[in-house]
């Protein structure tokens, strides 16, 4: 079965550190791949996507992430993390072809706190 | 282009009543997503459509329907309302299997 792991449901950063949340999934093939954001009463903001090629993939907003087939893992980075990056971050996984098109499988995210 | 937009964006019900919620995807786009949101069991796909079909559902009690018309924009209906269907509905809207982008979602209360 499909399924999305975001292992951290909280973290806090100061601004300017560094960023990464975790991302892992279950799928039996390799997926597209999709971070996006929420803030608060607001729908999802898609950060980047990964569909094919280039392991490293760059978003909006300077994130990044990096798709690793053998962790099945698609972590996202940011290197100087900003007071308006505090957010909520949810990962997601959606099919290249069969039964399930048209459907993303989501994390449970991860909500990001950014201290001044 | 014009974003995904959903009407309305707020909503109050009593328990037992019906709600239909409105989703107009982005220019072109065929697909149409539904998912709902709680903070008890975060983002769970509802159904998807394309070209007025359904294609996809998730694990949803018939309570949940939906339809997409031919100029693409779609509808989900909520029957006989119960307190835990309170929720930040999303739709969302992509071309063919690609990248679903999202509304700002309808925030429904039942009470």
């Amino acid at each position: 079965a499909q399924s999305v792991t975001q292992p951290d449901i909280h973290i806090t950063v100061s601004e300017g550190a560094s960023l990464e949340l975790r991302c892992n999934y279950s799928y039996g093939a390799t997926p597209y791949l999709f971070w996006y954001v929420q803030s608060p009463g607001q729908g999802l903001q898609l950060l980047l996507k990964y569909f094919s090629g280039d392991t490293l993939v760059q978003g909006i907003k300077g994130f990044e992430a990096e798709f690793k087939r053998s962790q099945s893992s698609f972590n996202l980075r940011k290197p100087s993390v900003h007071w308006s990056d505090a957010a909520e971050y949810f990962c997601a996984v959606g099919a290249r072809r069969g039964s399930t098109l048209g459907r993303l499988y989501f994390g449970r995210g991860t909500q990001l706190t950014v201290w001044p | 282009k014009a974003g995904v937009t959903q009407t309305p964006r707020y909503l109050i019900k009593t328990r037992g009543q019906q709600v239909t919620l409105s989703c107009s995807p982005i220019s072109g786009h065929r697909s149409v997503s539904w998912y709902q949101q709680t903070p008890g069991q975060g983002l769970q796909f509802l159904f998807e459509y394309f070209s007025e079909t359904q294609r996809n559902k998730g694990n949803f009690p018939g309570r949940f329907s939906g339809r997409q018309f031919s100029n693409s924009r779609s509808e989900m209906n909520v029957s006989t309302l119960e307190l835990g269907d309170s929720a930040l509905y999303l739709c969302a809207s992509s071309v063919v299997e690609e990248t679903q982008y999202f509304g700002p979602g309808t925030r429904l209360l039942v009470l």
